[in-house]
């Protein structure tokens, strides 16, 4: 099993509409947790991170963090053409940080 | 500011050959990471440093070696170059804290081909 494993797409939504990405991990030490974006042949970019149980709102940005689950989400509000990218979730234990293999998102106009 | 900063950012190798992957970063971060992306693998961690003076393998350390230079700087070398070590490489550093890890930062990206 993976340890982090991403809702595997690519998740194709319409312009202005929510866009919902899942993520589950295996450690349950796991102590931090982080979305990036990827654009094509580009480096990750961090969108957004999350320590606790709960969701924190960034923008149009809202990371979800379900300890008990082992459960990560990210939802796009009003998606826009420029949201359209591979997304990686990634969950670190100590000193290691590891990715899922990214949800490729499409948002079409 | 530059961030992480990485060099070269393109690389053709052949077979057996060797070279040294280069990464700087000036945010005075502890912790610095070297990471490997394959199409559909997402991002796979060859080495880290945790501070100055430690390294440590990840998950794909075999045919990698790292020096951690001092603070700012952490080499990659491969030292005798395969077709299966053809991928983007990417250095990372972060700060980690009490509560965790802190966001690692990316330099762009070296991509290499190993022919």
């Amino acid at each position: 099993q993976k340890e982090v494993e991403q809702n595997s797409g690519p998740l194709s939504v319409p312009e202005g509409a929510i866009a919902s990405l899942n993520c589950t991990y295996s450690d349950r030490g796991s102590q931090s947790f982080f979305w990036y974006r990827q654009y094509s042949g580009k480096s990750p970019e961090l969108i957004m991170f999350i320590y606790s149980n709960g969701d924190k709102e960034d923008g149009r940005f809202t990371a979800q963090l379900n300890k008990a689950s082992q459960y990560v989400s990210l939802l796009i509000r009003d998606s826009q053409p420029s949201d359209s990218a591979t997304y990686l979730c990634a969950v670190s234990v100590d000193y290691k940080l590891s990715f899922g293999a990214g949800t490729t998102v499409t948002v079409r106009a | 500011n530059a961030g992480v900063t990485q060099t070269p950012k393109f690389q053709v190798l052949k077979t057996g050959q060797s070279m040294t992957l280069q990464c700087a970063q000036d945010m005075n971060h502890n912790s610095m990471y070297w990471y490997r992306q394959d199409p559909g693998m997402g991002l796979r961690l060859i080495y880290y440093s945790a501070s100055e003076g430690t390294t440590d393998k990840g998950e794909v350390p075999n045919g990698y070696n790292v020096s951690r230079l001092n603070k700012r700087e952490f080499s990659l070398r491969l030292e005798s170059a395969a077709p299966s070590q053809t991928s983007v490489y990417f250095c990372a550093s972060s700060e980690f804290q009490g509560v965790g890890n802190q966001p690692q930062h990316f330099g762009d990206g070296t991509r290499l081909s190993i022919l």
